[in-house]
Formats: C-alpha cells, structure tokens, sequence
C-alpha cells in the first residue's frame, strides 16, 4: 500500500461545478498535512494546510479525518484557472522534515 | 524578494555521466530540500540540507550527494547516470523554526538522459 494515495485522475468537470478529492494516508502517526496544486511544467504551490477543525479559503475546504486517516479538498464554483494537479502531503512519522506525496489527481474546467 | 531560483533550467545528459544542479534559496531561509519528480507522480524527497549538513535523506543510492554552502545555496550531485533519472528535481527552501509548511519550490530542472 502506498504511503499516501489520492483519487485517480483526470477529472474532466464543467465550469462552476463543485469537486472533490479523496486522499488516504497510512501512518496514523503523521501530524501535518497539506494540498498543493501544480500547474503543467511548473513547480508545486502551497494551496492550504489542512487542520483537524478543517479550514476554509474562499472557494476552498479542506478536511480531515484522523480516525479514517483520510483527507479531503472540495473546490466549489470551479473556474478555468483551477485546472491543476492536485497534491496531497503528509509528514513523515519519524521526521518533521520529510513530505511524503501523493501523486496528485489532475484536474480539468471545461468551459 | 527573490524566490528559490534553480539553475539549469533544463540539462541533456548520456548514460553514465555526472550532473551538477544548484539552488539558492529564498531570500532568509535557511534550508534547503530536494525532489525528484518523475512524469506523471508526485515529488519525492531525496534529503535536506541545514546548516551546511545533511539533516535527513530519502530512499535514494549515494549517487545521490548534495552540499549546502554558507550562503545557504545548495548542489545536487547525481554520479553514474541512468535512464531513470530523468525527471524534474525540485528544490524548496524553507526556514528551520517555521518548519515545513513555509516550503516555497523552485521552478525545478528537467533533466534527460539519453
């Protein structure tokens, strides 16, 4: 099993649709955990942290579930400009600094 | 403020050579880490550097090496080339009090072996 797996892609949703995506982890030690989005041929950017109370950011929701050792980003009203790899990160156990990644689920806004 | 740059941009290399990738970080960070991304998956960590040492290091041969500099720039080093190493290689900077969640990444060299 993967150390963190997301849904397969490419998602293909119509402008303004709601979407989301599924993350699992399988060290339910890990601690912090993040959603990046990457656009073609260039570098990972922070989208959100996601907390235990869950957080909100603007459009954006992020989820967490410890006890399902699950994680979630819901993308509403969705734009052109939110196509995008989405990348989901958690900690390693025994380390603060390495990042184990998802492979990311592609995303595309059809007009 | 300038962010993490890389340099080259993109790199052509043959089986068997050595390749030299460098960073410098964004402006007062103090760490730095790197990525490999092949096609099609996500980054995977191939160590970090803080305080001119290697702090911690991913599942990677030792022709993997790197190296921090005062400045806090960092090289990566890859020996003996293969097909296989092609791929993107991340480099993300970050500020050792604050942690991960201040990574910022660099625009990353494409690197091809032939």
């Amino acid at each position: 099993r993967k150390e963190v797996e997301q849904d397969p892609g490419p998602f293909n949703v119509p402008e303004g649709a709601t979407v989301a995506f599924n993350c699992t982890y399988s060290n339910s030690a890990s601690q912090s955990f993040f959603w990046y989005r990457q656009d073609c041929r260039k570098e990972p950017k922070l989208l959100m942290s996601v907390y235990s109370s869950g957080n909100e950011d603007g459009r954006f929701t992020a989820q967490l579930n410890r006890a399902s050792q699950y994680i979630s980003l819901l993308i509403r009203d969705s734009k052109l400009s939110d196509s995008a790899t989405y990348l989901c990160v958690v900690n390693q156990m025994d380390s603060n600094y390495q990042l184990i990644w998802g492979a990311g689920t592609k995303l595309i806004i059809k007009p | 403020d300038a962010g993490v740059t890389q340099s080259p941009t993109h790199l052509i290399k043959t089986r068997g050579q050595q390749v030299t990738l460098r960073c410098s970080p964004k402006s007062g960070h103090d760490t730095v880490s790197w990525y490999q991304q092949a096609l099609g998956q996500g980054p995977q960590f191939i160590f970090q550097y803080y305080e001119e040492e290697e702090r911690q290091r991913g599942n990677f041969p030792d022709r993997f090496s790197g190296h921090q500099f005062p400045n806090y720039s960092s090289e990566l080093n890859v020996n003996a080339l293969l097909l296989g190493d092609s791929a993107l290689y991340l480099c993300a900077s970050s500020l050792a009090e604050t942690g991960e969640e201040t990574q910022y990444f660099g625009p990353g060299t494409r690197l091809l072996v032939l």
